[in-house]
Parts: structure tokens; sequence; C-alpha cells
């Protein structure tokens, strides 16, 4: 099974903070990776697909890079509304796999 | 606008079963693949199963393999997942999803907001 191992995995940041999580593959999933937003009591939204490729209604202050084995995360001014765990998984081959998370706090 | 609406879970005992149902709406259903992925309390994400859109196919993780089994019924927009034998392990919060496959990338587009099984003695 493929590892995906985050960083941080917990940060405490403030309004208006540029925020960085990067997301690392045990092996190379070129762009199959995917990141995740998740709120307590609610479910994962899609946040970034093929490693950059925003979907429609994410807002734009989120975006993703990388490629092969190392992945980062950017939110570039962080909202009230961004304060939750996020998730990075690669589509790569099957199982499916998930990074344990980075929960992101308010400073 | 797409919903998934999941039922059938609850507190049962370690070896029973449950078989749990994900409602669908909003979208086409039968040309969609789907999935089911859990989460133990506190703790992260694991993808448990999927299958195509005819059914044809599925798949699943290593964990529950032999002891869940993924369904559908495309006239009826509803995807089930048996869960057999159940262990104190497959405590979790257990999400339907629905499945895009974009630029040769799969990702799960959308959840359901869950139901919890407990499985306790």
């Amino acid at each position: 099974d493929i590892q995906m191992t985050q960083s941080p995995s917990s940060l405490s940041a403030s309004v208006g903070d540029r925020v960085t999580i990067t997301c690392r593959a045990s092996q190379n999933i070129n762009t199959y990776l995917n990141w995740y937003q998740q709120k307590p009591g609610q479910a994962p939204k899609l946040l970034i697909y093929g490693a950059s490729s925003l979907p429609s209604g994410a807002p734009s202050r989120f975006s993703g890079s990388g490629s092969g084995t190392d992945f980062t995360l950017t939110i570039s001014s962080l909202q009230p509304a961004d304060f939750a765990t996020y998730f990075c998984q690669q589509s790569y081959n099957t199982p499916r796999t998930f990074g344990q998370g980075t929960k992101v706090e308010i400073k | 606008e797409v919903q998934l609406l999941e039922s059938g879970g609850g507190l049962v005992q370690p070896g029973e079963s449950l078989r749990l149902s994900c409602a669908a709406s909003g979208f086409g259903f039968t040309s969609d693949a789907m999935s089911w992925v859990r989460q133990s309390p506190g703790k992260g994400l694991e993808w448990v199963s999927a299958i195509s859109g005819n059914g044809f196919n599925t798949y699943y993780a290593d964990s529950v393999k032999g002891r869940f089994t993924v369904s559908r019924d495309n006239s009826k927009r509803t995807l089930f997942l048996q869960v057999s034998s159940l262990r104190v392990e497959d405590t979790a919060i257990y999400y339907c999803a629905k499945l895009v496959y974009s630029s040769g990338c799969e990702y799960f587009q959308h959840w359901g907001l869950g139901t919890l099984v407990t499985v306790s003695s």
C-alpha cells in the first residue's frame, strides 16, 4: 500500500496568514493526489484534485502543487471558515489511501 | 444538488452483521462509480470499498475483504454495504461517496453525512 504522510500534524495560525501543508507519498503517484477539508461533525469536502485543480465552488485562496512524491496545499490568506482538518489522498492505485490529517487551529 | 444519505448503522456485538444503505439523488447514479470510506472516532480516513456504475466490478480494502460486500440497486438509486463478522476495530462512521474520474485522476467528489457503526460487547 502507498503510505501518505502529512506534515505538520497540526498548526496554529491567524486569520490572514499564508498556510502551507505538505503531503509525501511513499512512492511516485504522478499527480494522482487529492485534498479534502473536514470540519468537526461534517463529512470531508473536496478541495483540490489532480494535485492542482480546483473543483467548482472551491475558494480560489486554496491551491495545490507537486508531482511524484511531494505535494503542497496552500491557503493564501487564512479565513475563519478555513479552521478545519485537511487530508491528502492518493488515487494512483488501490487501496486508495489518505494522509493522517493536518488540523489547522486558531492562534 | 447532489445528496447522499446513509442509513443502517447502529450498535452491534462482535461477530454480528449490518446492512448499510446510501440513497442517492441529484445526479445520474447509474453510470457513476461509488465508494465507501470510514473514519474511526477521532482518527483518520480509510477507504473501504468501491463499485462500478453497472455493479459488475467491486473492490475492497484487505481489512474487510471476505467480510464486507458492496452492491447497488440502480433502479432504486441506492448503494449498499453488507458488513458481516464485525470486529471492534470496524467501529467507525461509514461514508458513501460519489467517485469522479477527470483527466485520469479519480477523486471523491461528494460525500454523505455518514452512518455510525459501533461494535462492542
